[in-house]
């Protein structure tokens, strides 16, 4: 098993949706998430961290299930600039950081 | 299916000894890219090609060489692997030129040196 799985999509939703992400993780013991964005030819950014009593960012809602081992990512009204690939990372101690291979999400008119 | 294939998946080598990943997609993407993860610095950039024939380092290119013959394919070649290669490679893809479009990544590809 992965210790970091996405759906890789694509989500095709169209302006104004509302579409949800999610990602699992295998460890037990990891200890905080995140979401990075990457857009093509560029570097991942952080999105957003993920805290255990949930989190939100304007249009973005990040939530944490520790006994189910997942997270996921809500984002409402989409826009056609939130077209990226979107990364679930997961900190297992301070220096073990494990990336997932993404999830596209595709915004369209 | 539209996809990334990466090979091999896992790989364990001695030092000095050559080795290729390839890496290969079906959606005639111009751009293709190689990373690498590390624990505690994130996805870093190792290169890059824009089109065929077209290759640039990017932000960890030493120890490492790429070829761009067809757009297909973007093997990443250790011509002299050392143990701090050890790591998690992912090839990636996009089209160019489209704003809207977003990046495929491979599988990855865990490498171990020893």
């Amino acid at each position: 098993r992965k210790e970091v799985e996405q759906d890789p999509g694509p989500f095709n939703v169209p302006e104004g949706a509302t579409v949800a992400f999610n990602c699992t993780y295998s460890n037990s013991a990891s200890q905080s998430f995140f979401w990075y964005r990457q857009d093509c030819r560029k570097e991942p950014k952080l999105l957003m961290s993920v805290y255990s009593s949930g989190n939100e960012d304007g249009r973005f809602t990040a939530q944490l299930n520790r006994a189910s081992q997942y997270i996921s990512l809500l984002i409402r009204d989409s826009k056609l600039s939130d077209s990226a690939t979107y990364l679930c990372v997961v900190n297992y101690n301070t220096d073990k950081l494990i990336f997932g291979t993404g999830t596209r999400l595709q915004v369209f008119p | 299916e539209a996809q990334v294939t990466q090979n091999p998946r896992y790989l364990i080598t001695v030092t000095g000894k050559k080795l290729t990943v390839t890496c290969s997609q079906n959606m005639n993407h111009e751009y293709m890219s190689w990373y690498r993860q590390d624990p505690g610095l994130g996805l870093r950039q190792i290169y890059y090609s824009m089109n065929v024939e077209v290759t640039d380092k990017g932000d960890v290119p030493e120890g490492y060489k790429v070829s761009r013959k067809e757009k297909r394919n973007f093997p990443l070649i250790l011509e002299s692997p050392s143990p701090n290669q050890t790591s998690l490679y992912f090839c990636a893809s996009c089209p160019v030129g489209d704003p809207q479009e977003t990046q495929y990544f491979g599988p990855g590809t865990r490498l171990l040196v020893l």
